[in-house]
């Protein structure tokens, strides 16, 4: 079955620092892994999708993340993070033979501090 | 910029209530999916449509939930009777999955609304 893992429910870090939100995945066949960011109160908004080709992909709001086959992860990444990007993420998997149908790992709240 | 558009944002009812969520995909979409998001359980899927047709709805307790797509525009969830185990947020998102002859066009994101947030009393 295709899954996703978010190891870590949480992650603090300064503004200004680097920020990265890991993921690693479990598939078979070609993965197609996707990144989402929601806000409070708000639904889930699409950050940047790995399909093929070239494994940094980047991405919405300054976010980038690096597919990496041998190690199955997908992490996301921010080089220097603002307070505004204080939120929920989510890292989901293409499942399901017809194509579009996430699923998607635990989540990891993101708190920048000032 | 195209939306998601779900109604009503907030509903708080009795347990034993129909519920009904509504959900107005984004125009020229072909698929629709209902999630639903809690704090213990995080998000879950409950049903899928394409082309209006159910493709899925395993996620959904079938004896009290039922979900349609009685137009291209407009997806309905709804629940019969209602139960205080059902409060969370239910959210609608649209995509587009276009055909096989199309190449590179596949994988297309899901676009979310802004959610129900329901609590059943």
């Amino acid at each position: 079955a295709q899954s996703v893992a978010q190891p870590e429910d949480q992650v603090n870090v300064a503004e200004g620092n680097p920020l990265t939100v890991k993921c690693t995945y479990s598939v078979s066949g070609n993965p197609y892994l996707f990144w989402y960011v929601q806000y409070p109160n708000r639904g889930l908004q699409f950050l940047l999708k790995y399909i093929t080709g070239d494994n940094l992909v980047k991405g919405s709001y300054g976010f980038e993340a690096e597919f990496n086959k041998s190690q199955t992860s997908f992490h996301l990444k921010k080089p220097s993070a603002l307070v505004s990007d204080s939120a929920l993420y989510f890292c989901a998997v293409e499942t399901g033979a017809a194509g579009n149908k996430l699923t998607f790992g635990g989540g990891t709240r993101v708190l920048v501090k000032p | 910029d195209a939306r998601v558009t779900q109604t009503p944002r907030h509903k708080v009812t009795e347990m034993g209530q129909e519920v009904t969520m509504r959900c107005q995909p984004i125009l020229g979409h072909n698929t629709v999916f209902w999630y639903r998001q809690t704090m213990m359980q995080g998000l879950e899927l409950l049903a899928y449509f394409r082309n209006r047709a159910p493709l899925d709805d395993s996620g959904m307790p079938k004896d009290r939930f039922s979900a349609e797509m009685p137009d291209a525009t407009l997806a309905t969830l709804k629940i019969q009777p209602s139960e205080p185990r059902d409060s969370a947020v239910y959210f609608c998102a649209s995509g587009l999955v276009r055909g096989a002859r199309t190449p590179g066009q596949g994988h297309q994101p899901q676009h979310f609304g802004d959610g129900t947030r329901l609590s059943i009393l």
